[in-house]
């Protein structure tokens, strides 16, 4: 059974404000690291899905990068905006397709 | 594509009722998952089904707990005698496992149950 931690737990920024996050996983047994941000009464959306060790992800102001060999991926935003505020989440999974396991979250809230 | 879709998006029921939620993947996506979040947790699997085979359940998964995918396309999964403790967010995924992985992880926007 995987053991995904997150931190922090909750972050509070002012709009402008560069911020990351991390998340831990052991590093035996990993397929992919997947990236979500969920907005609260929407569905979790994907943001990224990282495999090889090194791998660096980009999507706008937001970037992730991943280290098997010592078990973490830390999560970028550059340049907070208020819509980026959403919990932001983590899971690991250990071969192709299978289940998902999550960390608990990060909430991030922008202040304008 | 219309994304994956649950409904209902919304249940209260009383302690000791049976519910049954659905979910309808993004079409042609051949992985089906239920995961369910409590408060201040992340998701936790529950099962996931290739096509119409239910491949894996959670050890966590009680016996009140049953999942179907009678034909490959969408998925229901029932709560009998509910519990307060079943209070939660019911979230589907779905994935499309053909090409190079990986594969991503589609997700509905959930139905959250309330137990009284």
């Amino acid at each position: 059974i995987l053991n995904v931690e997150q931190s922090p737990q909750s972050l509070h920024v002012q709009e402008g404000d560069s911020t990351n996050f991390t998340c831990s996983f052991p590093s035996s047994n990993f397929y992919a690291l997947h990236w979500y941000r969920w907005e609260t009464a929407k569905s979790p959306e994907a943001l990224f899905v990282m495999t090889l060790n090194g791998d660096e992800k980009k999507k706008g102001r937001i970037s992730a990068t991943l280290n098997t060999k010592e078990g973490y991926s830390y999560l970028y935003i550059k340049g907070s905006q208020p819509e980026d505020s959403a919990t932001y989440l983590c899971a690991c999974q250990e071969t192709s397709g299978s289940r998902l396991t999550f960390g608990e979250g990060t909430q991030l809230t922008v202040n304008p | 594509d219309t994304g994956v879709s649950q409904n209902p998006r919304h249940k209260i029921t009383k302690r000791g009722q049976n519910v049954t939620f659905r979910c309808d993947p993004i079409s042609e996506h051949n992985r089906l998952y239920w995961y369910r979040q409590t408060l201040g947790q992340g998701p936790e699997f529950l099962t996931y089904f290739q096509n119409e085979a239910q491949l894996e359940k959670s050890r966590l998964l009680s016996d009140r707990f049953s999942a179907e995918r009678p034909k490959g396309s969408f998925s229901t999964l029932e709560i009998q005698r509910t519990e307060q403790g079943d209070s939660a967010m019911y979230l589907c995924a779905s994935s499309y496992l053909r090409g190079p992985p990986p594969y991503e992880q589609y997700f509905g926007p959930g139905t959250r149950l309330t137990v009284t």
